[in-house]
């Protein structure tokens, strides 16, 4: 089945850096990556999503990249705000009769005042 | 247009009882997926609802079981509870079409004594 794998496990930056997430995936029949934001609390909320038919997508201060030979996509989130600090995860979804959604662990994002 | 609700969101159990959850999804979606989250295994399928069949089904033991009614709102039931059952129980919705964006709902608290 699916692996997907989130590295690295707790990132720092300051705030108004940019912070960079990355995930690898095993199954390159996966079509679909979605990022995931979860707050104290919280469900997780879906922050923004790629599909394998493109390369990358930008939504303001958030873009995700996806390479498909190296099988990889990361999460990218420039000028940081403490608002950003929570747990991260991404996500892919497998083809066929049994497509489901495999989720990395998770990345907690702190964004240091 | 509501979100996804759990019910309810916070339960103490001991072992060996019984618990059911439920789950209310977006209006208008028809798909309704199950994940158990823990801080040691991260985000796990459950197993996943469409027009009241289950359409995919995650590695857990059969006493964990669901079912989803004609409106679409959803059950799951966890029986002979054990301790390592203790988890947030997160429920997610959507459209139905394979590859469809899912929303989650805040999840269900359960800590098993």
């Amino acid at each position: 089945g699916e692996n997907v794998e989130q590295h690295p496990s707790t990132l720092s930056v300051q705030e108004g850096d940019s912070a960079v997430i990355k995930c690898t995936y095993s199954d390159s029949a996966s079509n679909y990556f979605p990022w995931y934001k979860q707050e104290l609390g919280k469900g997780p909320q879906l922050i923004i999503d790629i599909r394998s038919n493109v390369g990358e997508k930008k939504d303001q201060r958030i873009a995700v990249t996806l390479n498909k030979t190296a099988k990889h996509f990361s999460l990218h989130i420039t000028e940081t705000q403490p608002e950003d600090s929570a747990v991260y995860f991404c996500a892919a979804r497998n083809t066929g009769a049994n497509s489901k959604l495999t989720f990395g662990k998770g990345i907690t994002l702190s964004v240091r005042p | 247009k509501a979100g996804v609700t759990q019910t309810p969101r916070y339960l103490i159990k001991t072992r060996g009882q019984q618990v059911t959850l439920s789950c209310s999804p977006i209006s208008g979606h028809r798909s309704v997926s199950w994940y158990q989250q823990t801080p040691g295994q991260g985000l796990q399928f459950l197993f996943e609802y469409f027009s009241e069949t289950q359409r995919n089904k995650g590695n857990f033991p059969g006493r964990f079981s669901g079912r989803q009614f004609s409106n679409s709102r959803s059950e799951m039931n966890v029986s002979t509870l054990e301790l390592g059952d203790s988890a947030l129980y997160l429920c997610a919705s959507s459209l139905g079409r394979a590859g469809e964006t899912q929303y989650f709902g805040p999840g269900t608290r359960l800590l098993v004594l």
